[in-house]
């Protein structure tokens, strides 16, 4: 069936890094943008990247700019997010999620992997 | 960025209630918005987008109106499946941003 599956989170001390990963089956992965989101335990929602198609284009919300990057290997269907100097405030789920369209609203979301940023 | 204020952030309401839940964007958004249910532990789940498109597989219970900078989400008939939180979400910029969630809980 359709699915995402996220992995890579864990325990990581201020200033550290990580790479989330998220494998994609039962779609054609190369058809679609594909997003990160992330929710700190108990609170909202929080979109923070996007990749296009052939990863032609990537975006960043200004909170993850500069630190972390997406980017995609279609040829393994699976999706990654870099993180480098993260934050307290990095703490959160992060889900990927297929983008319908060019990536405006999210139709299939990953179970999610935790990060926990702290010393 | 496009904030988005969503009301009410917590709703009591019974089996069988109509309930509607808003999103006022900052800017007009010309229909680009999305409205998610998630459960406690679970992922979000895609309800409706382009304000008024039901996803397939949601109960036609579910739907969504609104233009311009006003928008709303509605369930005609509330089941005891859908006491969950409800997020809007506009996609008309970059960051993409989310309502802050309206929990819908027993009365």
């Amino acid at each position: 069936q359709v699915q995402l599956v996220e992995s890579g989170g864990g325990l990581v001390r201020p200033g550290g890094s990580l790479r989330l990963s998220c494998a994609a089956s039962g779609f054609t992965f190369s058809d679609y943008y594909i997003g990160w989101i992330r929710q700190p335990p108990g609170k909202g929602l929080e979109w923070i990247s996007y990749i296009s198609r052939s990863s032609t284009f990537t975006n960043y919300a200004d909170s993850v700019r500069g630190r972390f990057t997406i980017s995609r290997d279609d040829a393994q269907n699976s999706l990654f997010l870099q993180m480098n100097s993260l934050r307290v405030e990095d703490t959160a789920i992060y889900f990927c999620a297929r983008g319908i369209y060019n990536g405006d609203a999210f139709d299939i979301w990953g179970q999610g992997t935790m990060v926990t940023v702290s010393s | 960025d496009i904030q988005m204020t969503q009301s009410p952030s917590s709703l009591p309401a019974s089996v069988g209630d109509r309930v509607t839940i808003t999103c006022r964007a900052s800017q007009d958004i010309r229909n680009s918005v999305a409205w998610y249910q998630q459960k406690p532990g679970k992922a979000p789940k895609l309800l409706l987008y382009a304000a008024s498109r039901l996803e397939s597989g949601v109960p036609s219970r579910f739907s969504g109106s609104g233009s311009g900078t006003d928008y709303t989400l509605t369930i005609s008939s509330l089941q005891p499946e859908d006491f969950a939180t409800y997020y809007c979400q506009q996609y008309a910029g970059t960051p993409y941003t989310f309502g802050q969630g309206t929990k819908l809980e027993i009365k």
